[in-house]
């Protein structure tokens, strides 16, 4: 069984179009974030959500839009796309609390802006 | 907010010899420093971790070795064999709502 699970690993794409991105985990844990890993390697947080709550919001672009419709989902969703965005986007989830827990990460979902 | 650095950016190593990569972290509230390790196209996955109140521990081949009042934590690779060649990250965080920094990762290429 797959801990965290991304969908799609690819996503080719024009730019200024829409495109959204989905993770789920099945490990019960409390919080979920969204990584951004460009072509240096850079892993660059992005969100974290907290039970549904918004509890991290980095300096990303509005065109950025989280949803977390229950804690063991949560979705990206990215409007006008541009040459820029072009990266992996690593979905991650984790226990908070007295003993912070690892960090699981997602397969990734490759994303090439045309 | 947290700011970790990690040094080298690359590092090359002779199969059998040690590797050792260091970071450094700004906010003296963190207290949990994983090492993740990340294969070319696969996922950043946990390798050793340790906290704040340890000083030093190890899983068989690697180890981290932590200096809270310099702020500065290693991991050593022993006996290393190619396929330990990834990029490895290092991260700090503070417990309860603190987010994961990331150091700008390593990369280690060991030649047979």
């Amino acid at each position: 069984d797959t801990a965290v699970s991304q969908t799609p690993k690819y996503l080719v794409t024009q730019m200024g179009n829409d495109k959204s991105i989905k993770c789920e985990q099945n490990l019960g844990h409390d919080t979920m974030y969204w990584y951004k890993q460009d072509s240096k390697k850079f892993l660059k947080i992005m969100f974290s959500y907290n039970n549904k709550e918004l509890i991290i919001n980095e300096t990303v672009p509005n065109r950025f839009s989280p949803k977390s419709p229950d804690k063991a989902h949560l979705n990206l969703h990215i409007n006008s796309l541009e040459l820029g965005d072009s990266a992996v986007y690593f979905c991650a989830s984790s226990q908070v609390g007295l003993n912070t827990g690892e960090l699981f990460f997602g397969e990734g979902s490759r994303l090439t802006v045309l | 907010g947290e700011n970790v650095e990690q040094h080298p950016s690359t590092l090359s190593v002779q199969e059998g010899d040690s590797a050792v990569i260091k970071c450094t972290y700004s906010d003296s509230a963190s207290n949990y420093f994983p090492w993740y390790k990340q294969e070319l196209g696969k996922r950043p996955q946990l390798i050793i971790d340790i906290r704040s109140n340890v000083g030093e521990k190890k899983d068989q081949r690697i180890a981290v070795t932590l200096n809270k009042t310099a702020k500065h934590f290693s991991l050593h690779i022993t006996e290393t064999q190619p396929e330990d060649s990834a990029v490895y990250f290092c991260a700090a965080k503070e417990d309860s709502w603190g987010k994961f920094q990331f150091g700008a990762g390593t990369q280690v290429v060991v030649t047979p």
